[in-house]
């Protein structure tokens, strides 16, 4: 299986809002509802955001939100702080026991 | 509180076997309710799945590592292992290893608890 595509980069100002885009096919994305969000610092572990396409887990702020249409998944994060700015990777079921990573997104802010 | 926590050499030579072990602390690996996995991340590039383990022992691995790698589960130790062979300086990477929750029988496919990593260079 091919991994997911995400855009490379993504930026904004501080308060302001930018979308994160996770595009698959229909045999990952477009079929199951198991996408979910993850932020990485640099030299940290990942830290899941979203899960199940649209649920937060206990203690992430709801300025993060998730999304799907067909094959695309987004991640949006609201109101942008410093804090925020780190790396973000999107996984899908994939069908068959199997689950793949999206490329990963930079994300700055200005 | 539970937590995870990676071990093993950091330097592995080509062609040997990567062995690397995760303790599980703060609960029990031995829970209905969480599958446990490895993930690894090159230098610079994107996470991969590697594999992931049912404290009774069921295994589900990424088909394009599964030739090579085995996970293992040691309850009495609280521990859960990944063992890659024939490794090359493409397996060279950080290894994760992290919780999956389950609902009874389903696995829900999202990672929502990783040990901190371990670099694992493979270099003769």
């Amino acid at each position: 299986q091919s991994a997911l595509t995400q855009p490379p980069s993504a930026s904004g100002s501080p308060g302001q809002s930018v979308t994160i885009s996770c595009t698959g096919t229909s045999s990952d994305v477009g079929s199951y509802n198991y996408v979910s969000w993850y932020l990485q610092h640099p030299g940290k572990a990942p830290k899941l955001m979203i899960y199940e396409v649209t649920k937060r887990p206990s203690g992430v702020p709801d300025r993060f939100s998730g999304s799907k249409s067909g094959n695309t998944a987004s991640l949006t994060v609201s109101g942008l702080q410093a804090e925020d700015e780190a790396d973000y990777y999107c996984t899908s079921y994939a069908g068959g026991n199997n689950v793949i990573f999206g490329g990963g997104t930079k994300l700055t802010v200005l | 509180q539970l937590q995870l926590q990676e071990s093993g050499p950091g330097l592995v030579k080509p062609s040997e076997t990567l062995s690397l072990t995760c303790t599980v602390s703060g609960g029990s690996i031995s829970t209905p309710n969480s599958y446990w996995g490895w993930i690894r991340q090159p230098p610079g590039k994107g996470l991969e799945w590697i594999g992931i383990i049912y404290y009774r022992g069921s295994t589900y691995y990424n088909p394009s590592l599964t030739s090579r790698v085995t996970v293992s589960v040691d309850t009495s130790k609280n521990q859960f292992s990944l063992k890659l062979s024939s490794v090359t300086a493409a397996d060279t990477a950080v290894y994760y290893c992290a919780r999956l929750d389950s609902s009874g029988f389903s696995i829900n496919w999202y990672f929502d608890l990783w040990g901190r990593g371990t670099l694992v260079t493979v270099s003769s």
